[in-house]
């Protein structure tokens, strides 16, 4: 099945920091989610994106699919963004998502 | 809309104890999964349903039972539970397009 890997595992930023987050893909990207898990254990949709960039406040991704992998930025880091994100994808044929192993933000107020 | 919802948030059971997770979505969506998700071991699929009346298996789809009675309701079973079922489950349900997965809030299960 489709590999996923994201990078940095770890990330702790200030206050106020920007961030960049990617994910690689071993396998065509046809339905690429990114995910934030916040500190409680819920899984937040941030941003659904096969393809093309989306904006949403502070957040933003950008997904080639022609060369397997998705970036999210996150702007003016804020202590309520830390958590782990995910970034998951289908694969072809295949109803799982399949996630990467995430990246796990602090941020230092 | 309240989306995903998932009943109970916490539950203890001891080995060999039965139980149903409930899980149910307001947003007609024909697909809906359970996942579980392990330390180290990222989220997995259990089993998926694509409408009411069908469901397949998923990754570990063993100690557990499904049905799809109605589009709204997935309920997930555990006929005999193990410590190895110690986990956070997850419902999750989406459209057939845009494929994109909505999440329950979890419910975290520990078997003693």
């Amino acid at each position: 099945g489709i590999q996923v890997e994201q990078s940095p595992p770890d990330l702790i930023l200030q206050e106020g920091a920007n961030s960049t987050l990617r994910c690689n893909f071993s396998d065509s990207v046809n339905n690429l989610q990114w995910f934030h898990q916040n500190p409680w254990g819920q899984l937040i949709n941030l941003f659904y994106i096969p393809s093309g960039t989306k904006q949403n406040g502070r957040l933003s991704a950008t997904t080639v699919a022609t060369e397997r992998y998705s970036l999210l930025y996150i702007s003016s880091s804020q202590t309520t963004d830390s958590g782990v994100y995910f970034c998951a994808e289908r694969g072809f044929g295949n109803e799982k998502l399949t996630f990467g192993t995430g990246t796990r933000l602090t941020i230092i107020p | 809309n309240a989306g995903v919802t998932q009943t109970p948030k916490f539950q203890v059971l001891k080995t060999g104890q039965s139980m149903t997770l409930q899980c149910a979505q307001d947003m007609n969506h024909e697909y809906m999964s359970w996942y579980r998700q392990d330390p180290g071991m990222g989220l997995r699929l259990i089993h998926y349903s694509v409408g009411a009346g069908i469901t397949d298996q998923g990754e570990v789809p063993n100690g557990y039972n499904v049905s799809r009675s109605t589009t709204e309701d997935f309920p997930l079973r555990l006929l005999s539970a193990a410590p190895s079922q110690t986990s956070v489950y997850f419902c999750a349900s989406h459209r057939d397009q845009p494929y994109e997965q909505y999440f329950g809030p979890g419910t975290r299960l520990t078997v003693t």
